[in-house]
């Protein structure tokens, strides 16, 4: 619901930096969670926006734009074990979380 | 502590069967949710409750049935369950305040409906 976007995979090298864009709609937003999850595992908690801007965490980071309904999350010095499904999460009215399709990222040597 | 543990972890019934998931917390979350999760596919909404009243229910079929006995407690019923129910039921909590309402999420149940 509420047409959250997300690439479905993207492919990057060890080392390197890679961002994941997030659209969608912005009536009734509350806050954007990124959340990591491997296959057959449960979501787990990357990072979250509320108010526009940069928020830094370790080799994580998030962005948002709430006028344009845009979030990325940046993930810089790539290990392999990054690789997983990427979900985004938005939240309305508080307690109405939608997720995106999420975006498979494939880690290479 | 962010911890959400979720019994059992793996369930196999029939379609006649009566069975429930569990789900604990103790981290003082006032929020509680249940998700339904198909393989390749993002956690669907299914349930909220808050402050152990029901919230939020995203037009569930009725052989499904939430219930919260305690704050940190959530349970979801399951009866004459079809097939393509067969999935990963996942619950989480969140602190129900403000903006920051980050979800933690347990490990969640494998589902088979034979």
């Amino acid at each position: 619901g509420q047409n959250i976007d997300q690439p479905t995979e993207m492919t990057a090298t060890e080392g390197a930096i890679v961002q994941i864009n997030c659209t969608y709609q912005t009536s009734g937003f509350n806050g954007l969670f990124w959340y990591q999850q491997h296959a057959g595992e449960a979501p787990t908690f990357l990072s979250y926006n509320v108010l526009d801007g940069l928020e830094e965490k370790g080799r994580f980071s998030s962005f948002l734009s709430r006028s344009k309904g845009y979030s990325y999350l940046l993930l810089k010095e790539l290990q392999m074990k990054d690789s997983a499904s990427y979900l985004c999460a938005v939240g309305y009215n508080f307690n109405k979380f939608y997720f995106g399709s999420g975006t498979k990222l494939n880690v290479k040597p | 502590d962010t911890e959400v543990t979720q019994t059992p972890k793996h369930l196999v019934m029939g379609m006649t069967n009566k069975k429930s998931l569990k789900c604990e917390q103790h981290m003082g979350h006032r929020a509680m949710y249940w998700y339904k999760q198909k393989a390749k596919k993002p956690p669907e909404l299914m349930f909220v409750y808050s402050y152990e009243k029901l919230s939020i229910n995203e037009s569930v079929p009725s052989r499904f049935s939430p219930e919260c006995p305690n704050s940190s407690l959530l349970n979801l019923h399951l009866h004459a369950l079809q097939p393509e129910d067969s999935a990963l039921y996942l619950c989480a909590s969140s602190q129900d305040k403000g903006a920051k309402n980050i979800q933690y999420f347990g490990a969640g149940t494998r589902l088979s409906v034979l």
